[in-house]
């Protein structure tokens, strides 16, 4: 079945620090891939999404490119600052958007100043 | 983007009783609406998927019994905890999407504490 992996937390970061969050996915055909952030206390927000392989999703300085080849989508931000402390999910989908997600795990990220 | 709401965000209620959670969404038509249940430090695992003005498809495991969903209009979906045990004690969230829209719009969650 579909399933998504990503990388266990917590991480802990300095402010301005690079963030890199591993991603794989595995699926049959071509699933749309997301990043979603859940802030403290609050629902799932999407923060990026790529729907076809080698597209880059980007938003608020974060990236994450769709790779087929490796089967992943691993997110990435030059620069992490206080405020970007959340819990990440990395999802797919398989079809259009009457279909649910599969999420990953979450990774917990912490920014210290 | 398109908003989703919840209510209650919070509720806390004694083992035995009812518990009803309202998702809606405020500014698209929802075709499809999905129940999340989300356990401490852990991921969202998929309850159910209502359709508008059809039944609800439940996930292996879930008692479609206990947690009875019901998706009348294109703009309401409530999923009713019924005679709640500690154990459902969870964030329930849930999503939206209008179609084909590639987009799914979360709530903000509903905390659940059943004591």
């Amino acid at each position: 079945g579909n399933s998504v992996t990503q990388m266990e937390g917590p991480v802990t970061l300095s402010e301005e620090a690079f963030l890199t969050i591993n991603c794989t996915y595995t699926a049959t055909g071509y699933p749309s891939l997301f990043w979603y952030v859940q802030y403290p206390g609050e629902g799932l927000q999407l923060l990026l999404k790529a729907t076809k392989a080698d597209d880059k999703g980007s938003n608020k300085g974060f990236e994450a490119t769709y790779r087929k080849e490796t089967t992943s989508f691993h997110l990435e931000k030059g620069s992490v600052q206080v405020s970007d402390s959340a819990v990440y999910f990395c999802a797919l989908r398989k079809d259009s958007g009457n279909t649910p997600l599969v999420f990953g795990k979450g990774t917990r990220l912490s920014v210290i100043a | 983007g398109a908003v989703v709401s919840q209510h209650p965000s919070r509720v806390i209620c004694k083992s035995g009783t009812s518990v009803k959670i309202e998702c809606r969404s405020l500014d698209f038509q929802a075709t499809t609406m999905f129940w999340y249940r989300q356990f401490p430090k852990q991921s969202l695992m998929l309850m159910a998927t209502s359709n508008e003005g059809s039944k609800a498809t439940y996930e292996q495991g879930v008692e479609k019994d206990k947690f009875l969903i019901n998706h009348a209009s294109l703009t309401l979906s409530t999923l009713t905890v019924t005679s709640a045990h500690p154990e459902d004690s969870s964030f329930y969230i849930c999503s939206a999407s209008g179609g084909t829209e590639e987009t799914q719009y979360f709530g903000p969650g509903t905390r659940l504490l059943v004591l």
